[in-house]
């Protein structure tokens, strides 16, 4: 079965403390993997795109990697804004929706 | 700011009644998404729509229908509501099949 899951469910870091969140996904034929960042009540807001292994993004203190397997998202010197849930979605090959894990916590404490 | 607009914010209504939700996908883009995401909860896809045709359905409940206008705007109706109808319902859009960005929400709240 075809299925995102994302670890860990929730992290607490101190600010300035680095550390990696995990997606690892089955799927016949990876199409696109997706990273978005959700605040309480507000809609998904977009990351990265990545589509191939060994492919990696970066966007301030972010920085998102792909593996056959499995894609972090690795956050460098943390503030208290970047505290929020992040969602990582998987599009296949022949399928246009896509397969969402549900999400890791993150709070940074300042 | 996405680009993708929906409206109302926020409904409040009752059990049984029927409501609708608003979404303008953003310009150039084809395809519409719509999600639900109760409290607590994580995404559940509902419907795609794609330049007016329905191109794949999620979860979606028989008491719950969408459709895809002309203009590429798109409207979720949702009757017979029930108390657990209350959440937050997303739209997304995207160009076909490629990154989808999602609206503000709206969020729904059923007494």
């Amino acid at each position: 079965e075809d299925q995102v899951t994302q670890s860990p469910e929730a992290l607490r870091l101190q600010e300035g403390e680095s550390s990696s969140l995990n997606c690892s996904y089955t799927v016949s034929g990876l199409r696109g993997l997706f990273w978005y960042r959700q605040d309480p009540g507000k809609g998904p807001e977009f990351l990265f795109t990545l589509y191939s292994a060994g492919e990696e993004k970066e966007k301030e203190r972010l920085k998102a990697t792909l593996t056959k397997k499995e894609s972090f998202l690795h956050i460098t010197a943390p503030k208290p804004e970047d505290s929020a849930t992040y969602l990582c979605a998987v599009r296949e090959d022949s399928n246009y929706q896509l397969i969402w894990g549900a999400g890791t916590k993150l709070i940074i404490k300042p | 700011d996405s680009g993708v607009t929906q409206t109302p914010k926020h409904l409040i209504t009752a059990t049984g009644q029927r409501v609708t939700l608003r979404c303008s996908p953003r310009s150039g883009d084809l395809s519409v998404y719509w999600y639900q995401q109760s409290l607590d909860q994580g995404l559940q896809f509902l419907i795609q729509y794609y330049n007016g045709e329905e191109r794949a359905k999620g979860n979606i409940l028989e008491r719950f229908s969408a459709q895809q206008f002309p203009d590429l705007h798109s409207e979720l109706n949702l009757s017979s509501l029930e108390l657990g109808d209350s959440a937050l319902y997303f739209c997304a859009s995207s160009v076909e099949g490629d990154t989808q960005y999602f609206g503000p929400g709206t969020r729904l709240t059923v007494l």
